[in-house]
């Protein structure tokens, strides 16, 4: 079954403990991204990677890292996590390339509390 | 950079109801676009998208939307809602020159009343 999965789906820490969200997807898809949803605010872009050693800034990036080492995994990492950063995560992947329809397929979701 | 607008935080339809979701976004060109429900405490499914062709497409669910390239709008419209449908909308813009990658409006609350 084609799915992008995450891990943790949960996850409750406390302020500057460092911690990794993982994601991976099993379509062998170029494009991957993670945002964050946030009430009132819709979803918000945080990294977004073209390909393997291709990353770049969304529209939210500081407080976090991404590395995509991997063509199916793209973690999500907080050095120093902080209250703000509380939130409910999704990493995305889509393909790309002549003919494709560029439709991103979402994971379930990772809701992080940082106290 | 593109961006998108959903005028409408909340609606309220009552079950049977024909429904509309506005949704209104800024790009220089024809961009791609997404129209995503999220149920409470569920991700993010996709009802339809639009790339090319025929300005009225349909989704799953029974939706559809229409893409007014005068209006730079993509509303999204159901002529009978249930209330299964009861669930956050988000409309989403993407576009080649930024690597596809989606912006999302702030989303649209639907609450199906009996």
């Amino acid at each position: 079954e084609a799915q992008v999965t995450q891990n943790p789906r949960y996850l409750i820490t406390v302020t500057g403990k460092k911690l990794t969200v993982t994601c991976s997807q099993n379509m062998n898809h170029e494009y991957m991204s993670w945002y964050r949803q946030d009430p009132g605010l819709g979803l918000r872009q945080i990294y977004y990677s073209m390909n393997v050693e291709v990353t770049d800034k969304g529209d939210v990036p500081e407080g976090y890292k991404v590395s995509r080492k991997e063509k199916r995994n793209f973690p999500l990492i907080l050095e120093s996590p902080s209250p703000n950063q509380t939130s409910l995560y999704f990493c995305a992947s889509s393909s790309q390339g002549p003919g494709q329809t560029y439709e991103q397929y979402f994971g379930p979701g990772t809701r992080l509390t940082v106290t | 950079a593109q961006s998108v607008t959903q005028p409408d935080i909340h609606i309220t339809v009552s079950e049977g109801a024909s429904l509309e979701l506005r949704c209104n976004y800024s790009y220089g060109a024809t961009p791609y676009l997404f129209w995503y429900v999220q149920s409470p405490g569920q991700g993010l499914q996709l009802l339809l998208k639009y790339f090319s062709g025929d300005t009225l497409v349909q989704g799953i669910k029974g939706f559809e939307a229409e893409f007014k390239r005068s209006q730079s709008s993509f509303n999204l419209r159901k002529p009978s809602v249930h209330w299964s449908d009861a669930a956050e909308y988000f409309c989403a813009v993407g576009a080649p020159n930024s690597g596809y990658a989606l912006n999302f409006g702030k989303g649209t609350s639907l609450l199906v009343t009996p």
